[in-house]
This record gives C-alpha cells, sequence and structure tokens, in this order.
C-alpha cells in the first residue's frame, strides 16, 4: 500500500535536545496531521495543518506545511522522556479524501 | 467528550474463522474510517464510511468489509482469516471528510493461530 516517505527512520537523542522530522510525498496534499503512538495504543492527534506555509505549535511541538505542498516538518524541543513514541504524519489526498500515513518516526530519548 | 471507543481490544481467532470489530465515533462525528496496522506495512486504509454509505475503499479482499449504522457507530468484518490478517485494526472517526482532524481509538488487536 501507499506510504509517505518518513525521515530519519529513527532517533536516539538526549533530553533536552531538539529534535527534526519530515515528511515527503510526490504527491500535493491540502492537509497534513501528526500524530504520536504508544505501544498497543492508537495514534494521538498532535497538529493539524491546513495552508501551505502554515507553522502551528502545541506546546513544545512544532510543525509546518511545506511550501510546494508535498512535505511537512515536524520540530520537538527541549524533549523529555515521555516524547518516546512513534511519531507518524498524514496527508489528504484532495482527490479521493484519503489521508495517506508516513512511515514513521520512532524517537528514543536518553534520559 | 468521550473519544472514539473499540471493541474489543484484544481478540484470538483460528484460520478460517470470521471476525467483527466495533467502533464508536466521538459524538456529533459522522465519518469513520478503518486502518490495518502492522509493522511490515504500517498504516494502510481499509474503508471510509460516511453517512452509513461507503465512500472510500482501501486495496484490500473483498474478505474485509464494513458498515455504518444510523447512530454512525460502525463495525468491520473479516470472513475466512488467514495468519496475515495479524494487525492491530484502527478507527478513526472526522466531523466532516475534508481538511478536517481525524481522531483514533485504541485498536482491536487481532491475532490469528
Amino acid at each position: 500500500g501507499q506510504q509517505l516517505n518518513q525521515s530519519p527512520q529513527s532517533m536516539f537523542i538526549q533530553e533536552g535536545e531538539d529534535v527534526s522530522m519530515n515528511c515527503t510525498s510526490s504527491s500535493i496534499f491540502n492537509t497534513w496531521l501528526w500524530y504520536k503512538q504508544d505501544p498497543g495504543e492508537g495514534p494521538v492527534l498532535l497538529i493539524a495543518l491546513y495552508k501551505a506555509g502554515e507553522l502551528t505549535s502545541n506546546g513544545r511541538l512544532t510543525a509546518q506545511f511545506g511550501i510546494t505542498r508535498k512535505d511537512s516538518f515536524l520540530n520537538i524541543s527541549a524533549s523529555i522522556p515521555s516524547d518516546v513514541g512513534i511519531y507518524f504524519c498524514a496527508g489528504q489526498n484532495s482527490g479521493t479524501y484519503k489521508y495517506i500515513f508516513g512511515t514513521g518516526t520512532r524517537l528514543k530519548v536518553l534520559a | 467528550k468521550a473519544g472514539v471507543t473499540q471493541t474489543p481490544r484484544y481478540l484470538i481467532k483460528t484460520r478460517g474463522q470470521q471476525v467483527t470489530l466495533s467502533c464508536s465515533p466521538i459524538s456529533g462525528h459522522r465519518s469513520v474510517s478503518w486502518y490495518q496496522q502492522t509493522p511490515g506495512q504500517g498504516l494502510q486504509f481499509l474503508f471510509e464510511y460516511f453517512s452509513e454509505t461507503q465512500r472510500n475503499k482501501g486495496n484490500f479482499p473483498g474478505r474485509f468489509s464494513g458498515r455504518q449504522f444510523s447512530n454512525s457507530r460502525s463495525e468491520m468484518n473479516v470472513s475466512t482469516l488467514e495468519l496475515g490478517d495479524s494487525a492491530l485494526y484502527l478507527c478513526a472517526s472526522s466531523f466532516l471528510r475534508w481538511r478536517i482532524e481525524q481522531y483514533f481509538g485504541p485498536g482491536t488487536r487481532l491475532t490469528v493461530t
């Protein structure tokens, strides 16, 4: 099935460090969502983006809708141990209304 | 406001059996989408229902089916289970279909032996 490219695939960081991850597509999307998933649970919505160039924050998290509408970025500032998990992006296709998900970025925070 | 609920949370079935999973969306939400999540394939879209009608379908065999009731609750059914159907099945709901947040339930972990 179709998936968006997310990078990095996984990362170890020290507590207090900033984290950046991105999601790229060959298609244009009109909506980008970012989720965090803990083991055995469903993804939790972090941030929603609706306009090219839009920058939205949710606490220590900031996400941007790329101006080409083919990519999106998520930054986490001053990471803490509870940031551990898998982060997914999802883009909504304007033709089909389907959400297509990224391959995920697994974040591990070292205290 | 209560979140998306899914029942059961865990299920073990044998090859060849069938299974029905249930999803209750957030109150007021009319769109329900189903996804299959596996380590190898990630999150794959199964189908979407809006106002009791299937609006979208992913690339899954006909053994996978679903429906939505007038109260927006949804069920998905998998017939003639195969080992490869073992996965986390996630349901997500949204108020509308377009340019709107989609919220997930906790999932149903299905194991086929």
